[in-house]
């Protein structure tokens, strides 16, 4: 079946430091990915995403590019606020139609905490 | 635009009662979904509707959960008897009718059992 796995966290970095969390993921085909970010007390939101091999996700500063070769979606950013602090969850939509579309495979997240 | 609206946001019941968390999806979205959110873990699916008819439902526990969308609009997620076990964040999303359409997520109902 699909799976994501994330780096393990938590994550500590001084502000404006450079950010990645690792998300490599299992699926058949071309699944979209894409990362979610949540704030402490609220809903998941979404931060960026990709929809086929070699497209790039950006939004706020963070970009992924989804690495078919290496089924990578690594997270990244080259400046990290105190505003960033959040937990960052991987996730996987599977191609195809049927009762899988639309499911999205989370990984287990990755909380990121920044220091000024 | 108003996003996916949850309600309660907090709830604490002892456990054997039952409990039911309300979902108002974004405006015009035809697909809701409710995920489950235990502690330091990504959420899970419970179930999926295409308006009102459930078209993924192989992960709900069928035994004490069930799930309504009577009017292809709100939706309605019951438990009944909550266990211990089932203190988690329960999550409702939504989404347009698009291949890779993104899903939207409401702020979640924490639902504790004691």
């Amino acid at each position: 079946g699909n799976s994501v796995t994330q780096m393990e966290g938590p994550v500590t970095l001084s502000e404006e430091a450079f950010l990645t969390i690792n998300c490599t993921y299992t699926a058949t085909g071309y699944p979209s990915l894409f990362w979610y970010v949540q704030y402490p007390g609220e809903g998941l939101q979404l931060l960026l995403k990709a929809t086929k091999a070699d497209d790039k996700g950006s939004n706020k500063g963070f970009e992924a590019t989804y690495r078919k070769e290496t089924t990578s979606f690594h997270l990244e950013k080259g400046s990290v606020q105190v505003s960033d602090s959040a937990v960052y969850f991987c996730a996987l939509s599977p191609d195809g139609g049927g009762t899988s579309y639309g499911k999205l495979t989370f990984g287990q997240g990755t909380i990121l905490t920044v220091h000024p | 635009e108003a996003g996916v609206v949850q309600s309660p946001r907090y709830k604490i019941i002892e456990k054997k009662q039952p409990v039911a968390f309300w979902c108002n999806p974004i405006s015009g979205h035809n697909t809701l979904y409710w995920y489950l959110q235990n502690l330091g873990q990504g959420p899970e699916l419970l179930i999926r509707y295409e308006n009102e008819e459930a078209v993924d439902d192989s992960q709900l526990p069928k035994d004490r959960f069930s799930a309504e969308r009577l009017k292809g609009v709100d939706s309605t997620l019951k438990i009944q008897p909550a266990e211990l076990g089932d203190s988690a964040v329960y999550l409702c999303a939504s989404s347009s009718k698009s291949y890779s359409g993104t899903q939207y997520f409401g702020p979640g109902t924490r639902l504790t059992v004691l």
